[in-house]
């Protein structure tokens, strides 16, 4: 079966660039969505289609998706940002979250 | 504007099935662009996937629950639901519906708000 590998934490200070990834076999053959999961409430879709935002998400959130990693990228990163974020993608009729990412704003 | 809301008992007893509804608003599940799914959270772990439906009737399983789970649309097409048979503790979670998009590697582009489910006694 296919795996999608993130790190289980990462920290930033305010106003800093934060970088997530998720990495897997051959990723780039692949699409990957990202989500935002702040507690207690429904992930949100942050990113779809390796780098296109949906209507209503902020330009400092953007992705990339090369070789064996994708990578999700917050510029500015604001406090409201701190959150779980999880990479997804679909891969022979299943689809595959990766395990989480754990945003800390310093 | 497209609303997913859950529905069914927050609280099954183990070896029971779990069952679970999911409303649609704003959007038609006979739609050729959307699979229709579920996810669950265990307390304080990760997404994990279950299963979707096409509008078609067709179904594709986690492969570590398929002989678990079972995903059907209402012939409304208004809802459709879930059954998780033999349940165990390790099965509660946060159960949510969601809106899989086709053409982008099923992004979740629509999430219900999720509806806690405990196995217990």
């Amino acid at each position: 079966s296919y795996d999608l590998t993130q790190s289980p934490s990462v920290s930033v200070s305010p106003g800093q660039t934060a970088h997530i990834a998720c990495s897997g076999d051959k990723l780039a053959d692949k699409y990957i969505s990202w989500y935002q999961q702040t507690p207690g409430q429904s992930p949100v879709l942050i990113i779809y289609q390796d780098s296109n935002r949906p209507s209503g998400i902020p330009e400092r959130f953007s992705g990339s998706n090369s070789g064996n990693t994708a990578t999700l990228t917050i510029s500015g990163t604001q406090a409201m940002d701190e959150a779980d974020y999880y990479c997804q993608t679909w891969d022979t009729g299943t689809v595959i979250f990766g395990g989480g990412t754990k945003l800390t704003v310093l | 504007q497209v609303q997913l809301q859950e529905s069914g008992p927050g609280l099954v007893k183990p070896s029971e099935t779990l069952s679970l509804s999911c409303s649609v608003s704003g959007d038609a599940i006979n739609s050729t662009t959307y699979y229709w799914g579920w996810i669950r959270q265990s307390p304080g772990k990760g997404l994990e996937w279950l299963g979707l439906i096409y509008y078609t009737g067709s179904t594709y399983y986690s492969s570590s629950l398929k002989s678990r789970v079972i995903i059907s649309l209402d012939p409304s097409r208004i809802h459709f639901s879930l059954q998780l048979t033999s349940v165990t503790a390790a099965d509660t979670a946060v159960y949510f519906c969601a809106r899989h998009v086709v053409v982008a590697a099923s992004a979740v582009d629509y999430w219900g708000q999720g509806t806690l489910v405990t196995v217990s006694s």
